[in-house]
């Protein structure tokens, strides 16, 4: 497996403009979240999605952030606008259910790293 | 209320040193505990996990990590440190009630192993 993939790797965007973040999770789990992490916050869960269905989104700072999951094998994070405090590096991980023996550690893809100039 | 608490931003320790990194939790029911490595510019690492059964918890690269129930304290450990090793760790907690498919995260600490 490849893991789970994330893209772009590397995002540099003005002020104003809209981003879009793209997460494909590991083939057979039920759950996908989206983390973002800074050097003032840490690491931050923004929402996370079971069986493609939005859960809890209450980490989510504001209207300008919103997240999809059309179907089991993808995922977008969409800012629009976006803004300077942004600039964070934004982490997608999946899991399996957490009821099973394998427990519910989550697997996390490399991360976008996003600039908002 | 669940909590995580990583006491250490920053852990020293020499190269072929055994290391420590502190970690403890708040929560009302049995605890699912994870440990998380993150290397730079990397995402996060599934260390190892205790569920249930022995306090020691063996994981990858050599780690390991004790549970103590009375102490509330799930500490990673490695017997010989590697400069390789330097890298920010994560301590983590499974919610409970209805964020049973949450992981709470420490603050993470950074461990520099010097040569």
């Amino acid at each position: 497996d490849a893991g789970v993939i994330q893209s772009p790797r590397h995002e540099v965007t003005e002020m104003g403009q809209e981003v879009t973040l793209r997460c494909k999770p590991i083939s057979g789990h039920d759950y996908l979240f989206w983390y973002r992490q800074t050097m003032m916050r840490g690491l931050e869960l923004l929402i996370y999605f079971n069986n493609n269905v939005p859960i809890d989104d209450s980490g989510m700072p504001e209207d300008r952030f919103s997240a999809k999951m059309p179907n089991a094998s993808f995922s977008t994070l969409k800012i629009q606008p976006s803004e300077p405090r942004d600039s964070a590096v934004y982490f997608c991980a999946s899991s399996f259910h957490p009821t099973t023996t394998s427990g519910n550690e989550q697997f996390f893809g490399p991360g976008t790293r996003l600039t908002v100039l | 209320a669940q909590s995580v608490a990583q006491p250490e931003d920053q852990v020293n320790v020499a190269e072929g040193n055994p290391l420590t990194v502190k970690c403890t939790y708040s929560v009302s029911g049995n605890p699912y505990l994870f440990w998380y490595v993150q290397y730079p510019n990397r995402g996060l690492q599934f260390l190892l996990k205790y569920i249930t059964g022995d306090n020691l918890v063996k994981g990858s690269y050599g780690f390991e990590a004790e549970f103590n129930k009375s102490q509330t304290s799930f500490h990673l450990k490695k017997p010989s440190a590697l400069v390789s090793d330097s890298a920010l760790y994560f301590c983590a907690l499974r919610g409970y009630g209805g964020a049973t498919n949450k992981l709470i995260f420490g603050t993470g600490t950074l461990l520099a192993v010097q040569p």
